[in-house]
């Protein structure tokens, strides 16, 4: 079945430096990949729909400039939190869907943020 | 204001009984829901869906109900295992509104051997 990448799986980082978490469809091309941010004991909230060689839709809410995405490839989806802050701690997940159509969506593994 | 909502943050059901997870949603443009399982500092895996044309699905242990009149779903695990024991999130999403999915709270499901 379709596999989703997310890299790292974990990162400590320290106040006002920037992060970069990596989302892969390693077996399908997916021109859209979304990701989205879970605090603890809550739902999956969406923070972007991230689609290939166009700008991402960003959910209100959500700062742009804080958290930014990039989709260069068909296969690749970037999530850039810059000048992190502690209140940025959190579980980040991406999923693709395998093909226009599809209900086939598959999530990344999740990256855990921790932000000291 | 939560479109999707899953009233039941926590179940503990015994083993071989059967686990009857809950969503409501308000939103009836939706037309494709999902179920999600999770574990902790893992992502969520599909675990079974269904269309708003149909009223049942079942793969296996698991099978969803649809409600379209009382925007009401529910997953029923027969019989429920200890490895069930997780969070079990219920999605749902419009189908020429670029597929996003919307999320309940989640419930977390407790399967005591």
């Amino acid at each position: 079945g379709a596999v989703v990448s997310q890299h790292p799986s974990w990162v400590i980082c320290k106040s006002g430096t920037s992060v970069k978490i990596e989302c892969r469809s390693l077996d399908f091309q997916a021109t859209t990949m979304f990701w989205y941010r879970q605090f603890p004991k809550q739902s999956l909230m969406l923070m972007a729909t991230s689609n290939e060689g166009s700008k991402a839709t960003y959910e209100q809410g959500v700062e742009k400039d804080k958290f930014l995405i990039n989709h260069a490839s068909l296969t690749l989806s970037t999530l850039t939190v810059t000048s992190a802050h502690p209140e940025d701690s959190s579980f980040y997940i991406c999923s693709a869907r395998e093909n226009r159509g599809s209900y086939g969506y598959t999530f990344g593994s999740g990256t855990r943020l921790t932000v000291v | 204001d939560q479109q999707v909502k899953q009233n039941s943050p926590s179940l503990s059901v015994q083993e071989g009984r059967i686990s009857i997870l809950n969503c409501d949603y308000t939103n009836s443009m939706f037309d494709y829901f999902l179920w999600y399982k999770k574990y902790p500092a893992e992502g969520p895996t599909f675990l079974i869906s269904i269309s708003s044309i149909k009223d049942k699905n079942e793969d296996g242990r698991f099978t969803v109900f649809l409600n379209k009149s009382a925007k009401h779903l529910s997953l029923h695990i027969v019989p429920s295992q200890p490895g069930d024991s997780a969070v079990y999130f219920c999605a749902a999403s419009v189908f020429n509104a670029g597929n996003m999915l919307t999320f309940g709270g989640g419930t977390r499901l407790m399967v005591k051997p």
